[in-house]
């Protein structure tokens, strides 16, 4: 079966310190990818997805990054967090028109 | 452009009552829907899809959802709800861009409060 795992669960970093957040599927094979974020509130913003290694789409300009160094792994980036950056990220995948599974998410404070 | 709306922020039932939390959408083509439910502090989890054939369409935990093409609706029921239903729900669709792989657009989430 599949199953994805994202890490760390909860992270608090300091502003402008550096970012990397990680994703890694197992169980299928080239599937699509997802970064979301949730601010507090409730609503989900899509950040990034990638249909393969090394394609990556960017949905909003922002201080983030993302890469997809292998088939199953996505990982979130950035240079300088800002405190704007704080947020509950979200990984999920999905194959071809199906429906998307999701990470346990990851709790981000800047501080 | 795409869309998706869960017109109430909050719905509150009680125990044992059946419950509905609303949602429609606005697309081009067909939509493929889905229902998530996310409890505090975790990821999203699937709770039923619609992509074609009956338009009531049953998923994990008892529920079940009526797609209706008419009024673009694709409402989430239960008939009779638990304490442990509560949590937030998002409504989404999945929209395609030229015959590629589309994305998932949520809705905003609406809050069920089940109450004993």
């Amino acid at each position: 079966s599949q199953t994805i795992h994202q890490w760390p669960a909860t992270l608090v970093q300091p502003v402008g310190s550096p970012l990397s957040l990680e994703c890694t599927v197992e169980g299928t094979s080239n599937p699509n990818l997802y970064w979301y974020r949730q601010a507090a509130g409730r609503g989900l913003q899509l950040l990034f997805y990638s249909v393969g290694i090394g394609q990556i789409s960017s949905e909003v300009p922002q201080n983030l990054s993302a890469s997809r160094p292998q088939d199953r792994q996505f990982i979130l980036s950035s240079k300088k967090l800002l405190l704007s950056d704080s947020g509950f990220y979200l990984c999920a995948w999905s194959l071809l028109g199906t429906e998307a599974f999701f990470g346990q998410g990851t709790r981000l404070t800047v501080v | 452009a795409q869309s998706v709306a869960q017109p109430e922020d909050q719905v509150n039932v009680a125990e044992g009552n059946p419950l509905t939390v609303k949602c429609t959408y606005s697309v081009s083509g067909n939509p493929y829907l889905f229902w998530y439910v996310q409890y505090p502090n975790r990821g999203l989890q699937f709770l039923l899809k619609y992509i074609t054939g009956d338009n009531l369409v049953k998923g994990s935990y008892g529920f079940e959802a009526e797609f209706n093409k008419s009024q673009t609706s694709f409402h989430l029921k239960k008939p009779s709800a638990l304490v442990s239903d509560s949590a937030l729900y998002f409504c989404a669709v999945r929209v395609f861009y030229g015959g590629s792989q589309g994305n998932l657009i949520f809705g905003k989430g609406t809050k069920l409060s089940v109450k004993p």
